[in-house]
């Protein structure tokens, strides 16, 4: 059962343009969300997180917005960069112990 | 600062062949620790945690297991391997409940292929 879904298994977008990725889940007691971003043979880099007391996160480039009614989050990557080209992992957990993660986007910024 | 290590990074195994994949982590005590599975072209698949030594807990039924000898050591095992074993392992880490926030942070993996 697939508890995090990343619908759009890819996006390309222009250098400097925004990048935005979407996830939708459906465990209402998820209340912690992350994203990470994965380069091919690599491990996941943790990139921001959000908790669901917050709506909106930013960290320089990136910003996380949540919408708990509609049980979605958004990652906005502004301005894109080509090394921001990689896949990239939505994230929640319930509890203290697991994370259950989507099945990715991969991400192609154009020059 | 915290380091996590896995290896090796790259292993071919025959079907039928025993498997031992190690993690360790530097630089924290009491971890969470995590074995993950990425197949091609899909999203991680936790397989095992462990909140302490000799305490693992099991995701997914299948023909893997998992130990955790010392505090800071995480180790991945198959007597058999299957074909369906194939695919890319990963070792992460959090800090334990209470010591920070929910991030696990992942080692650089091992791509395993069962020919």
């Amino acid at each position: 059962d697939q508890q995090v879904k990343q619908n759009s298994p890819s996006l390309s977008v222009q250098e400097g343009r925004i990048s935005i990725l979407n996830c939708d889940y459906t465990n209402s007691m998820f209340d912690y969300f992350l994203w990470y971003k994965k380069y091919p043979a690599e491990g996941p880099t943790f990139l921001i997180s959000i908790s669901s007391i917050k709506d909106k996160n930013e960290d320089g480039r990136f910003t996380v917005f949540l919408n708990k009614s509609a049980k979605h989050l958004s990652l906005h990557i502004v301005p894109s960069q080509p090394g921001d080209s990689a896949v990239y992992f939505c994230a929640a957990s319930s509890n203290d112990y697991k994370l259950s993660f989507g099945a990715g986007t991969t991400v192609t910024v154009r020059a | 600062s915290q380091t996590i290590h896995q290896w090796p990074a790259t292993l071919v195994q025959p079907v039928g062949s025993p498997l031992s994949l190690e993690c360790t982590v530097e630089g924290t005590s009491n971890p969470n620790l995590y074995w993950y599975r990425q197949a091609a072209g899909r999203g991680l698949q936790l397989l095992f945690y462990s909140v302490g030594i000799g305490q693992i807990s099991s995701e997914v039924p299948q023909n893997l297991s998992a130990s955790r000898p010392q505090d800071r050591q995480f180790i991945l095992s198959s007597k058999k391997l299957l074909l369906s074993d194939s695919g890319f392992y990963l070792c992460a880490w959090r800090a334990r409940p209470g010591q920070g926030a929910y991030e696990q942070y992942f080692g650089p993996g091992t791509r395993l292929t069962v020919t």
